[in-house]
């Protein structure tokens, strides 16, 4: 089983700031086959990135997705208000599997 | 538009069972698998099982192999999680997912559409 490893825990940011998620895997994921989800309390997860870096339908272009093999990163080029979330990458190149999850908070 | 909505949480004792339905609308179901993912209070999103959109194959997590059961109607465009054996620790929130693509290629695959969620809880 690939095991995702996501860091930081917790990002403590202000609104107009630049962010970097990441998500590193135990073992190279095949295809590039690694997806991003935002999720809001009490709300089911929305899909920002499939195959590493293409934006799903309706995302903002202040979402972007990069990286390969074992090691891959989500940016949010400036931070806005409903961008308060947490953030789960998924591998779907063998089996599936989620990270552990990154949650961005309100400094 | 695409609508997944789950029903049949509830509260259980461990080793009881439950049923989780999930009613799709807005899209072709017969021409897409479907994946159920959960969610334990305060943590992150467990992978369960899928189901081709066939029904020909099924696919689990080691934690529910031999315990859950996926199966499909597509006459009621509905899936279905029939739940066995159920331990404390599959008190979560049950999301049913589809997939991105449709067809065989359903299983490996990021999920473009969620349901709302619903509660199962296994508490003595």
């Amino acid at each position: 089983e690939i095991v995702l490893t996501q860091s930081p825990g917790t990002l403590s940011l202000s609104p107009g700031e630049r962010v970097t998620l990441s998500c590193r895997a135990s073992q190279s994921v095949s295809s590039n086959y690694l997806a991003w989800y935002q999720q809001k309390p009490g709300q089911a997860p929305r899909l920002l990135i499939y195959g590493a870096s293409s934006r799903a339908t309706g995302i903002p272009d202040r979402f972007s997705g990069s990286g390969s093999g074992t090691d891959f990163t989500l940016t949010i080029s400036r931070l806005e208000p409903e961008d308060f979330a947490v953030y789960y990458c998924q591998q779907y190149g063998s089996s599936l599997t989620f990270g552990g999850g990154t949650k961005v908070e309100i400094k | 538009q695409v609508q997944l909505v789950e029903s049949g949480g509830g509260v259980v004792q461990p080793g009881g069972s439950l049923r989780l339905s999930c009613a799709a609308s807005g899209f072709t179901f017969s021409s897409y698998g479907i994946h159920w993912v959960r969610q334990a209070p305060g943590k992150g999103l467990e992978w369960v099982a899928f189901i081709r959109f066939d029904g020909s194959n099924e696919y689990y997590a080691d934690s529910v192999k031999g315990r859950f059961t996926i199966s499909r109607d597509n006459s009621k465009n509905t899936v279905y999680l029939q739940m066995n054996s159920l331990r404390v620790d599959d008190t979560a929130v049950y999301y049913c997912a589809r997939p991105s693509l449709g067809g065989y290629g359903g299983y490996q695959c990021d999920f473009d559409y969620w349901g709302q969620g619903t509660l199962v809880t296994v508490s003595s």
